[in-house]
Protein backbone atom coordinates (compact mmCIF):
# COMPACT_ATOMS: atom_id res chain seq x y z
CA UNK A 1 0.00 0.00 0.00
CA UNK A 2 0.90 3.33 -0.85
CA UNK A 3 1.87 5.67 1.96
CA UNK A 4 1.64 9.68 2.24
CA UNK A 5 3.17 11.09 -1.26
CA UNK A 6 4.27 14.43 -1.38
CA UNK A 7 5.95 16.38 -4.47
CA UNK A 8 8.23 18.54 -5.55
CA UNK A 9 10.80 16.45 -2.96
CA UNK A 10 13.30 19.32 -3.52
CA UNK A 11 12.94 22.89 -4.71
CA UNK A 12 14.38 26.47 -4.55
CA UNK A 13 12.75 29.47 -4.65
CA UNK A 14 14.32 32.99 -4.13
CA UNK A 15 12.56 35.79 -2.57
CA UNK A 16 8.77 37.01 -3.54
CA UNK A 17 7.79 34.07 -5.28
CA UNK A 18 5.18 31.70 -5.10
CA UNK A 19 5.00 28.25 -3.59
CA UNK A 20 2.58 24.65 -4.28
CA UNK A 21 3.20 21.76 -2.34
CA UNK A 22 0.92 18.69 -3.33
CA UNK A 23 0.72 15.82 -1.08
CA UNK A 24 -1.81 12.47 -1.18
CA UNK A 25 -2.66 10.82 1.87
CA UNK A 26 -2.95 7.23 2.32
CA UNK A 27 -5.78 5.54 0.42
CA UNK A 28 -9.06 6.01 3.00
CA UNK A 29 -7.49 8.81 5.04
CA UNK A 30 -9.99 12.09 5.14
CA UNK A 31 -7.78 14.01 7.41
CA UNK A 32 -4.48 15.86 6.29
CA UNK A 33 -2.42 18.23 8.31
CA UNK A 34 0.73 20.31 6.93
CA UNK A 35 3.61 20.91 9.13
CA UNK A 36 6.52 22.93 8.59
CA UNK A 37 9.66 21.88 10.40
CA UNK A 38 13.13 24.03 10.08
CA UNK A 39 16.20 22.13 10.93
CA UNK A 40 16.80 20.89 14.16
CA UNK A 41 13.39 21.59 15.73
CA UNK A 42 9.74 19.88 15.63
CA UNK A 43 6.99 20.19 13.19
CA UNK A 44 5.31 23.03 13.91
CA UNK A 45 1.41 22.91 12.58
CA UNK A 46 0.32 24.73 9.98
CA UNK A 47 -2.76 23.10 8.73
CA UNK A 48 -5.34 20.50 9.34
CA UNK A 49 -8.65 19.88 6.95
CA UNK A 50 -10.81 17.11 7.20
CA UNK A 51 -13.88 16.28 4.56
CA UNK A 52 -12.33 18.90 2.25
CA UNK A 53 -12.73 21.53 5.26
CA UNK A 54 -10.90 23.58 7.69
CA UNK A 55 -10.66 21.81 10.65
CA UNK A 56 -7.54 23.94 12.76
CA UNK A 57 -4.89 26.68 11.48
CA UNK A 58 -1.59 27.10 13.64
CA UNK A 59 -0.13 30.47 14.07
CA UNK A 60 1.49 31.28 10.24
CA UNK A 61 1.07 34.23 8.39
CA UNK A 62 -1.74 34.48 6.08
CA UNK A 63 0.54 34.10 3.09
CA UNK A 64 0.15 30.57 4.29
CA UNK A 65 -2.88 29.06 2.64
CA UNK A 66 -3.92 25.35 2.26
CA UNK A 67 -7.18 23.67 0.66
CA UNK A 68 -8.07 19.73 0.27
CA UNK A 69 -10.16 18.24 -2.70
CA UNK A 70 -12.90 15.77 -3.30
CA UNK A 71 -10.43 13.34 -3.62
CA UNK A 72 -8.57 13.93 -0.16
CA UNK A 73 -5.21 15.01 -2.00
CA UNK A 74 -4.18 18.95 -0.44
CA UNK A 75 -2.51 21.76 -1.74
CA UNK A 76 0.08 23.98 0.07
CA UNK A 77 0.77 27.70 -0.90
CA UNK A 78 2.86 29.98 0.09
CA UNK A 79 3.10 33.63 -1.42
CA UNK A 80 5.92 36.20 -1.03
CA UNK A 81 8.34 33.44 -0.20
CA UNK A 82 10.67 34.88 2.66
CA UNK A 83 14.51 33.49 3.33
CA UNK A 84 12.56 32.31 6.85
CA UNK A 85 10.28 30.41 4.98
CA UNK A 86 13.41 27.79 3.90
CA UNK A 87 12.36 24.44 5.52
CA UNK A 88 11.18 20.98 5.11
CA UNK A 89 6.95 20.62 4.61
CA UNK A 90 5.57 17.59 5.89
CA UNK A 91 2.21 16.20 4.75
CA UNK A 92 0.19 14.19 7.12
CA UNK A 93 -2.79 11.91 7.01
CA UNK A 94 -4.53 10.39 9.42
CA UNK A 95 -7.52 7.75 10.07
CA UNK A 96 -10.53 7.85 10.76
CA UNK A 97 -11.41 11.82 11.73
CA UNK A 98 -9.88 14.75 12.22
CA UNK A 99 -8.81 13.71 15.83
CA UNK A 100 -6.25 12.70 17.78
CA UNK A 101 -5.57 9.84 15.73
CA UNK A 102 -1.67 8.28 14.89
CA UNK A 103 -0.57 10.81 12.04
CA UNK A 104 1.02 9.05 8.85
CA UNK A 105 3.88 11.52 7.83
CA UNK A 106 5.30 11.63 3.84
CA UNK A 107 8.81 12.00 3.08
CA UNK A 108 8.44 15.58 3.62
CA UNK A 109 9.23 18.52 0.62
CA UNK A 110 12.30 20.05 1.27
CA UNK A 111 12.16 24.00 0.60
CA UNK A 112 15.26 26.20 -0.19
CA UNK A 113 14.47 30.33 -0.57
CA UNK A 114 17.30 32.03 -1.72
CA UNK B 1 -0.68 29.80 23.12
CA UNK B 2 -0.11 25.97 24.15
CA UNK B 3 3.64 24.88 24.59
CA UNK B 4 5.42 21.60 24.71
CA UNK B 5 8.48 21.56 26.26
CA UNK B 6 10.95 18.63 25.79
CA UNK B 7 14.52 17.86 27.40
CA UNK B 8 17.20 16.96 26.90
CA UNK B 9 18.05 18.49 23.69
CA UNK B 10 20.39 16.41 23.06
CA UNK B 11 21.71 13.02 24.66
CA UNK B 12 24.98 10.92 23.93
CA UNK B 13 25.14 7.68 25.65
CA UNK B 14 27.31 4.62 25.65
CA UNK B 15 25.55 1.60 23.82
CA UNK B 16 24.02 -0.46 26.57
CA UNK B 17 23.16 2.44 28.81
CA UNK B 18 19.64 4.06 29.35
CA UNK B 19 17.93 6.82 27.75
CA UNK B 20 15.38 8.90 28.99
CA UNK B 21 13.25 12.02 27.68
CA UNK B 22 10.94 14.13 29.69
CA UNK B 23 8.11 16.28 27.59
CA UNK B 24 6.04 18.82 29.72
CA UNK B 25 3.02 20.65 28.68
CA UNK B 26 1.54 24.23 30.05
CA UNK B 27 -1.75 23.22 29.44
CA UNK B 28 -4.10 19.73 30.40
CA UNK B 29 -3.84 17.40 27.60
CA UNK B 30 -6.35 15.17 25.61
CA UNK B 31 -3.49 12.83 24.85
CA UNK B 32 0.43 12.31 23.86
CA UNK B 33 1.97 10.67 21.25
CA UNK B 34 5.51 9.86 20.82
CA UNK B 35 7.56 9.85 16.99
CA UNK B 36 10.83 8.90 16.02
CA UNK B 37 12.41 10.52 13.40
CA UNK B 38 15.88 9.16 11.71
CA UNK B 39 18.63 11.35 10.10
CA UNK B 40 17.68 12.42 6.68
CA UNK B 41 13.40 11.23 7.56
CA UNK B 42 10.30 11.70 8.14
CA UNK B 43 8.59 11.56 11.85
CA UNK B 44 7.47 7.59 12.45
CA UNK B 45 4.41 7.24 15.29
CA UNK B 46 5.58 5.59 18.42
CA UNK B 47 2.69 5.37 20.50
CA UNK B 48 -0.43 7.54 21.95
CA UNK B 49 -1.10 7.77 25.62
CA UNK B 50 -4.40 9.09 26.28
CA UNK B 51 -5.04 8.29 29.84
CA UNK B 52 -4.30 9.89 33.10
CA UNK B 53 -1.35 7.95 34.79
CA UNK B 54 -0.90 5.62 31.95
CA UNK B 55 2.03 3.37 31.28
CA UNK B 56 2.70 1.52 27.76
CA UNK B 57 5.85 -0.58 27.44
CA UNK B 58 7.08 -1.54 23.41
CA UNK B 59 10.01 -4.23 23.90
CA UNK B 60 12.90 -1.92 25.80
CA UNK B 61 10.44 1.24 25.18
CA UNK B 62 8.65 2.50 28.17
CA UNK B 63 6.34 5.62 27.66
CA UNK B 64 4.27 7.27 30.74
CA UNK B 65 2.04 10.04 30.69
CA UNK B 66 1.48 11.94 34.27
CA UNK B 67 -1.76 11.75 36.76
CA UNK B 68 -2.21 15.69 35.60
CA UNK B 69 -1.78 15.09 31.70
CA UNK B 70 0.78 17.53 32.00
CA UNK B 71 3.51 15.80 31.22
CA UNK B 72 5.35 12.32 29.85
CA UNK B 73 8.19 10.41 29.70
CA UNK B 74 10.06 8.04 27.38
CA UNK B 75 12.79 5.75 28.45
CA UNK B 76 14.81 3.41 26.57
CA UNK B 77 16.08 0.40 28.34
CA UNK B 78 19.82 -0.96 27.39
CA UNK B 79 20.09 0.91 23.92
CA UNK B 80 21.61 -0.09 20.77
CA UNK B 81 22.68 2.00 17.66
CA UNK B 82 19.47 1.28 16.20
CA UNK B 83 17.89 3.54 18.46
CA UNK B 84 19.69 6.77 16.75
CA UNK B 85 17.49 9.38 16.19
CA UNK B 86 15.44 12.55 17.02
CA UNK B 87 12.24 11.43 19.82
CA UNK B 88 9.68 14.03 20.05
CA UNK B 89 6.42 14.31 21.78
CA UNK B 90 3.56 15.59 20.83
CA UNK B 91 0.58 17.19 22.85
CA UNK B 92 -3.02 16.78 21.77
CA UNK B 93 -5.18 19.66 22.83
CA UNK B 94 -9.16 20.17 21.63
CA UNK B 95 -9.23 23.68 19.91
CA UNK B 96 -12.79 23.76 19.28
CA UNK B 97 -15.54 23.39 17.05
CA UNK B 98 -14.48 19.52 16.34
CA UNK B 99 -10.54 20.93 16.20
CA UNK B 100 -7.23 19.06 17.32
CA UNK B 101 -4.33 20.64 17.55
CA UNK B 102 -1.57 19.24 17.92
CA UNK B 103 1.95 20.77 19.18
CA UNK B 104 4.90 18.95 18.79
CA UNK B 105 8.24 19.18 21.20
CA UNK B 106 11.42 20.36 20.10
CA UNK B 107 12.83 16.63 20.52
CA UNK B 108 15.65 15.27 22.12
CA UNK B 109 18.46 13.81 19.79
CA UNK B 110 19.84 10.48 20.78
CA UNK B 111 23.44 9.71 19.89
CA UNK B 112 24.69 5.75 20.67
CA UNK B 113 27.90 5.62 20.81
CA UNK B 114 29.01 1.97 19.90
Amino acid sequence: DAGVTQSPTHLIKTRGQHVTLRCSPISGHKSVSWYQQVLGQGPQFIFQYYEKEERGRGNFPDRFSARQFPNYSSELNVNALLLGDSALYLCASSFPSAGTGELFFGEGSRLTVL
Amino acid sequence: GQQVMQIPQYQHVQEGEDFTTYCNSSTTLSNIQWYKQRPGGHPVFLIQLVKSGEVKKQKRLTFQFGEAKKNSSLHITATQTTDVGTYFCAGTLYSGAGSYQLTFGKGTKLSVIP
